[in-house]
């Protein structure tokens, strides 16, 4: 199977630590998200990248958050500077050309202590 | 501002009860509607896509239609294995805007 992957599944740091995830898209998709989802809300859209251009990034995220995706490949986000109000579900979804569906990966579940 | 409202919050339902979950959305230019499944703790599974008003889809038990202002899952004979939240999304340009989605139970 050939779908996005996503690692770690789980991550479990203290407050003021850097932490960083990968997604890694389904292999023909151009398009590549990151989003953040807390229980019980939708995907929140963080930012996305067509090949390895960075598009478009949330007005609503911390400068501590970067993301990278150097080959148009898989790609990485980091958190630094960790907060408690950090804790979520990190979401990474892939989508192919021309086209507006996106497949999910299975998540990282990030816990700040 | 666009903006995707889906009703209701939960639902509870006994086994093989028909029901409908309802997304109500505000968008200019609609690129398409998406329904996702998503179980606890892991990513949301793609289900459908609707592009123009009157269209419709469906996938075992699951029926997804389309008005100019809203669709509608619904979800016939549903059994345990249904339960899940079912999530909304609408297109603009190549970003989903999410609802928050309904909690769907069945109940043996």
């Amino acid at each position: 199977d050939t779908g996005v992957s996503q690692n770690p599944r789980h991550k479990i740091t203290k407050r003021g630590q850097n932490v960083t995830f990968r997604c890694d898209p389904i292999s023909e998709h151009n398009r590549l998200y990151w989003y953040r989802q807390t229980l019980g809300q939708g995907p929140e859209f963080l930012t996305y990248f067509q090949n390895e251009a960075q598009l478009e990034k949330s007005r609503l995220l911390s400068d501590r958050f970067s993301a990278e995706r150097p080959k148009g490949s898989f790609s990485t986000l980091e958190i630094q500077r960790t907060e408690q109000g950090d804790s979520a579900m990190y979401l990474c979804a892939s989508s192919p050309p021309a086209d507006y569906e996106q497949y999910f990966g299975p998540g990282t579940r990030l816990t700040v202590t | 501002e666009d903006q995707v409202t889906q009703s209701p919050e939960a639902l509870r339902l006994q086994e093989g009860e028909s029901s409908s979950l309802n997304c109500s959305y505000t968008v200019s230019g609609l690129r398409g509607l998406f329904w996702y499944r998503q179980d606890p703790g892991k990513g949301p599974e793609f289900l459908f896509t609707l592009y123009s008003a009157g269209e419709e889809k469906e996938k075992e038990r699951l029926k997804a239609t389309l008005t100019k202002k809203e669709s509608f899952l619904h979800i016939t004979a549903p059994k345990p294995e249904d339960s899940a939240t079912y999530l909304c999304a609408v297109a603009y340009n190549y970003q989903l805007i999410w609802g928050a989605g309904t909690k769907l139970i069945i109940k043996p």
